[in-house]
């Protein structure tokens, strides 16, 4: 157990809805990182925040957003939703965002768009 | 751009030695490298930074060559427990500036047998 916690498990919705997505960190964590992870396209990046700020972006599409709380936690929305979109979506935490620091890995939101 | 991983795949058997590349075409200042079971989160393994730092398990060694671009990853020993699929992410450095931003390659397969 990483000490990541993420909300649902599993998510199972329809062509052009939204969904949120949530994540809260290891205690003591104030970096929160989400990736998608897909057959074809491997595990991606898509957003950093840091204590609350955005700090890096990846391969994030317009339609969906990120936001971190001051509780730390981060939650992940994905809007207008697609077949494409279905993939398995992780949340890591660090202690902060130096290239020193090991991401600690929730255990992932699995989502099928149908 | 995605590093490259090699071989994509390899089977073991217990005991026995394996070692996983990964190659990238941009100038790197950190490699992580993580395994991941099936259905599961990714689990760090190391971190090798430029200049020589590392961090990471006892029984796990690996190797950052900055002029290459290149990281490898030993696996001695092999264990039942060793299989997975191992993945490196890199992280440029964008003028000096790190925020632990990795791109991953697409994996390495290793399967271990009795």
């Amino acid at each position: 157990d990483s000490g990541v916690t993420q909300t649902p498990k599993h998510l199972i919705t329809a062509t052009g809805q939204r969904v949120t997505l949530r994540c809260s960190p290891r205690s003591g964590d104030l970096s929160v990182y989400w990736y998608q992870q897909s057959l074809d396209q491997g595990l991606q990046f898509l957003i950093q925040y840091y204590n609350g700020e955005e700090r890096a972006k990846g391969n994030i599409l317009e339609r969906f957003s990120a936001q971190q709380f001051p509780d730390l936690h981060s939650e992940l929305n994905l809007s207008s939703l697609e077949l494409g979109d279905s993939a398995l979506y992780f949340c890591a935490s660090s202690v902060d965002p130096s290239s020193y620091n090991e991401q600690f890995f929730g255990p992932g939101t699995r989502l099928t768009v149908l | 751009q995605q590093p490259v991983q090699s071989p994509q795949a390899v089977i073991l058997r217990e005991g026995e030695d394996a070692v996983i590349n990964c190659s990238s075409s941009k100038a790197l200042y950190s490699v992580h490298w993580y395994r991941q079971k099936h259905g599961e989160a990714p689990v760090f393994l190391m971190i090798l930074l430029k200049g020589g730092e590392q961090k990471g398990h006892d029984k796990i060694s690996a190797s950052f060559n900055e002029k290459k671009q290149q990281s490898s990853l030993y696996l001695t020993a092999s264990q039942l427990s060793y299989s997975g699929t191992y993945f490196c992410g890199t992280e440029s450095n964008a003028g000096g500036t790190s925020y632990g931003k990795l791109t991953f390659g697409q994996g390495t397969i290793l399967t271990v047998h009795p």
